[in-house]
């Protein structure tokens, strides 16, 4: 069975300060990684996304993420935080082998100071 | 593209009623999928449609079922409506089952 865990479910970081979340899995075969961002009273909007091609992945708004199979982890990072970027991230696995459903994590709401 | 379109928006229910949620998947999309979205917690997977068959279920009781139709719209059914089902619904769709999945921005369920 696989299971995602997201550290922290609050996190404050001051504008033009870095935005680190962080993700681990739990997965029996190598897994397709996922975060995606949902604002108040909306949908999720998908930011990046691992699936075994390049370790190092881009995504919308300036986020990126680092696939670390020894570490188990796929930590979202942004370099500078904008204030339109508070949000809930949610981090989310999937089996590629049969990759029909999506398993989240609990999510960790991001605020950003002025 | 309209991505994918949910309705209602908003909907409030009796205990023990029965609701139907309904989703239009993206244009060229024809997976779609239900997730619940209780409040402050991540979205749990109901099921997946594809072909107009149900291929994978999560660990929902039999009480939710759905169905797809011809054109790859579905429909979420919940029979007997407790005050736990109250969640934000959302529907997923795909152009296959495992592809990146596009959200639509959900339907708020309240069970009084």
């Amino acid at each position: 069975a696989q299971s995602v865990t997201q550290l922290g479910s609050h996190v404050s970081v001051s504008e033009g300060a870095l935005v680190l979340l962080r993700c681990n899995y739990s997965s029996s075969v190598p897994p397709y990684l996922f975060w995606y961002v949902q604002y108040p009273n909306q949908g999720l909007q998908l930011l990046l996304k691992y699936t075994s091609a390049a370790t190092l992945v881009k995504g919308i708004n300036g986020f990126e993420a680092e696939f670390k199979k020894s570490e188990t982890s796929f930590h979202l990072t942004k370099p500078s935080a904008h204030m339109s970027d508070a949000a809930e991230y949610f981090c989310a696995v999937s089996d590629p082998g049969s990759a029909r459903q999506l398993t989240f994590g609990s999510g960790t709401q991001l605020t950003v100071l002025p | 593209d309209a991505g994918v379109t949910q309705s209602p928006t908003h909907l409030i229910k009796t205990r023990g009623q029965q609701v139907t949620l309904r989703c239009s998947p993206k244009s060229g999309h024809d997976t779609v999928s239900w997730y619940q979205q209780a409040l402050g917690q991540g979205p749990q997977f109901i099921f997946q449609y594809y072909e107009e068959e149900e291929r994978q279920r999560g660990n929902f009781p039999d009480r939710f079922s759905g169905h797809q139709f011809p054109n790859y719209s579905s429909e979420l059914n919940v029979n007997a409506l407790l005050l736990g089902d109250s969640a934000l619904y959302l529907c997923a769709s795909s152009s296959k089952p495992g592809l990146e999945a596009f959200f639509g921005q959900g339907t708020r369920l309240t069970v009084v």
